[in-house]
């Protein structure tokens, strides 16, 4: 299985502040990287995948990049409503595997 | 609008059984697999299993020959079987649509809002 290990554990920012995440395979996965906002007692939410590509109606202020093993969820002026734990995902094979997630807080 | 409609769940004893299913609406069911993640409590997400639109099935080692997933594309459906289950099994399960369509597991674009299994 591929082992997807992010970092930080958690994160302190403010609003306004930039913040970024970041992802690593065990093993290449080209650009086949999701990223989920999952805020507490709801479902994840997807936000970007195929590395880059935002889903419908996220906001811009959320990016990501990257390939192979390595990729970055950057949120640039954060909002209130961003304080949330974020997880990546692989896709490039099944079993999809997880990161651990990362806390982002005030 | 995609909704997932969750059901199912509850306390059961460890070797019982439960049953998941998922209702789905607002896009065309049999164009999308559909997939099972969990979450433990205070714990990250985990892969279950995943149904392809014509139903080709995958499982998580941790449930193969325990659970069986199945969907019926007439009545828009997915459900989880769960079988023997044991104290581990305890999460939210939460089941999801694939974002790209029949076959493909890349990433899922929505998710129910979920259900806890309890195994004590």
């Amino acid at each position: 299985d591929i082992q997807m290990t992010q970092s930080p554990f958690s994160v302190s920012a403010s609003v306004g502040d930039s913040v970024t995440i970041t992802c690593r395979a065990s093993q290449g996965i080209g650009r086949w990287l999701a990223w989920y906002q999952q805020k507490p007692g709801k479902a994840p939410r997807l936000l970007i995948y195929k590395t880059s590509t935002l889903q419908s109606g996220v906001p811009p202020r959320f990016s990501g990049s990257g390939s192979g093993t390595e990729f970055t969820l950057t949120i640039s002026s954060l909002q209130p409503e961003d304080f949330a734990t974020y997880f990546c995902q692989q896709g490039e094979s099944l079993p999809q595997t997880f990161g651990g997630g990362t806390k982002v807080e005030i | 609008e995609v909704e997932l409609l969750q059901s199912g769940g509850g306390l059961v004893q460890p070797g019982g059984s439960l049953r998941l299913s998922c209702a789905a609406s607002g896009f065309i069911f049999s164009n999308y697999a559909m997939t099972w993640v969990r979450q433990a409590p205070g714990k990250g997400l985990e892969w279950v299993s995943s149904i392809s639109g014509s139903g080709r099935i995958y499982y998580a080692d941790s449930v193969k020959g325990r659970f069986t997933i199945s969907r019926d594309n007439s009545k828009n459906t997915v459900s989880l079987q769960m079988d023997t289950l044991r104290a581990d099994d305890t999460a939210v399960y939460y089941c999801a649509k694939e974002t790209c369509g029949t076959d493909c597991y890349f990433s899922s674009d929505s998710w129910g809002p979920g259900t806890l299994v309890s195994v004590s």
